[in-house]
Parts: structure tokens; C-alpha cells; sequence
């Protein structure tokens, strides 16, 4: 199995453009879950879903995030608009419901300059 | 309470030497404690986890020592090596409600020569 995907690696950007970060996650997963990595406040969940469906969102930190998992195979994570503070390391994580192990993708690394 | 207190935040040890990080909840409804390791530009791989039926697991060099009457847990990495240095996190993981991660704040951990 190929993991849990992301893309883009790497997002440079300026403030107030609208960001689209894509996760694809492991098949036959049925959770998916957002974080943000900082040196600042560590890994935070920003928000997960099961079965396509959102679950918990309360850490997503302002109405300028969204997420949307449309299908069991694809996930994104929308900021729009951007702020310099938005700059970090955004990862994907899924796992099995029977399975616990979370597993995590390469994440993305975003800049808003 | 939904937190996991990790400690230290840093740690260097001399090649060969024991690395011990240490963790504690508040939670009890948390019943599984997996330990994530992250190297850098990579996302969080599980490394080792454990129930709370169990005082103790060993994976090679990687030991979880578990004391649930005190609500805590620790890893320890016996005769540690230059490779393992990379950020370790504890997590603790309920079934019940929302069912996600708790994730501690993580120790960077550098292993000398």
C-alpha cells in the first residue's frame, strides 16, 4: 500500500490567497484526520471524520478552515483567506476503526508569506 | 481531562545509553498508549503502543512501561543509537465518544556519538 498521500509537499503562498491542501487516505480506512504542526503548539487535531462524515471540528481555529471529505478515498482542507499565521506543517492521518493504528502521510509544508 | 502531560520536552543521551520519556493522563476512559516517532520533513510513525491490561511491552530495544494506579507510562530505549534521534510522541486513545488521539507535546530526543 502506497500510505496515506498528500499533496502539494510544499505550499508558498501569499496572504489572503485561498490554500488546498488534498489527502488521499489509506483504502479501506473509514477515519481521516486533519492536524497542524507547529514548534509553538506541537500537533493539534484540527478535525476528523468517519465514514466520510464530520465528526469533531472543534479544533479547527477559525471560520477561514474548512474540510471536506467527499468521498472515502479524498480529503481536503481549504484556508481561505490565508494569514502569515497559518504557516505550518499540515498532516493527514487515517486509520481502520478496528484496527487502531493511526497512520500518518508526509504532511504538507505551508508558508504564507 | 483530555490531556497527556509528556516529559521532558528535550533529551540528549550518549550513544549506548537509556532513553526514558515519561507520560501521564487524567483521563481514564483512555485504553490504548501508542508512542509515535517522527524524524524530521516526515510524518509521526507509530513506533510501539500498549493497553492498559499489560504493565509492560517490548519491541527490540523499545520498552512501554505502564502503571495504570498512577496514570502513567513511559518509553524507554535501551542502548540508543545516533539513529534514533527524532521527536517522540505519547498518545492516548479513547473508545468511547469521539474516539481520537490525544497526542502529548512531544521530547526531541538526541542521541550522541
Amino acid at each position: 500500500d502506497a500510505g496515506v498521500i498528500q499533496s502539494p509537499r510544499h505550499e508558498v503562498t501569499e496572504m489572503g490567497q485561498e490554500v488546498t491542501l488534498r489527502c488521499k487516505p489509506i483504502s479501506g480506512h473509514n477515519s481521516l484526520f486533519w492536524y497542524r504542526q507547529t514548534m509553538m503548539r506541537g500537533l493539534e487535531l484540527l478535525i476528523y471524520f468517519n465514514n466520510n462524515v464530520p465528526i469533531d471540528d472543534s479544533g479547527m481555529p477559525e471560520d477561514r478552515f474548512s474540510a471536506k471529505m467527499p468521498n472515502a478515498s479524498f480529503s481536503t482542507l481549504k484556508i481561505q483567506p490565508s494569514e502569515p499565521r497559518d504557516s505550518a506543517v499540515y498532516f493527514c492521518a487515517s486509520r481502520d476503526l478496528a484496527g487502531g493504528t493511526q497512520y500518518f502521510g508526509p504532511g504538507t509544508r505551508l508558508l504564507v508569506l | 481531562q483530555q490531556q497527556v502531560k509528556q516529559s521532558p520536552q528535550s533529551l540528549i543521551v550518549q550513544k549506548g545509553g537509556i532513553s526514558i520519556i515519561n507520560c501521564a493522563y487524567e483521563n481514564t476512559a483512555f485504553d490504548y498508549f501508542p508512542w509515535y516517532q517522527q524524524f524530521p520533513g516526515k510524518g509521526p510513525a507509530l513506533l510501539i503502543a500498549i493497553r492498559p491490561d499489560v504493565s509492560e511491552k517490548k519491541e527490540g530495544r523499545f520498552t512501554i512501561s505502564f502503571n495504570k494506579s498512577a496514570k502513567q507510562f513511559s518509553l524507554h530505549i535501551m542502548d540508543s543509537q545516533p539513529g534514533d534521534s527524532a521527536t517522540y510522541f505519547c498518545a492516548a486513545w479513547e473508545d468511547t465518544g469521539f474516539q481520537k488521539l490525544v497526542f502529548g507535546t512531544g521530547t526531541r530526543l538526541l542521541v550522541s556519538p
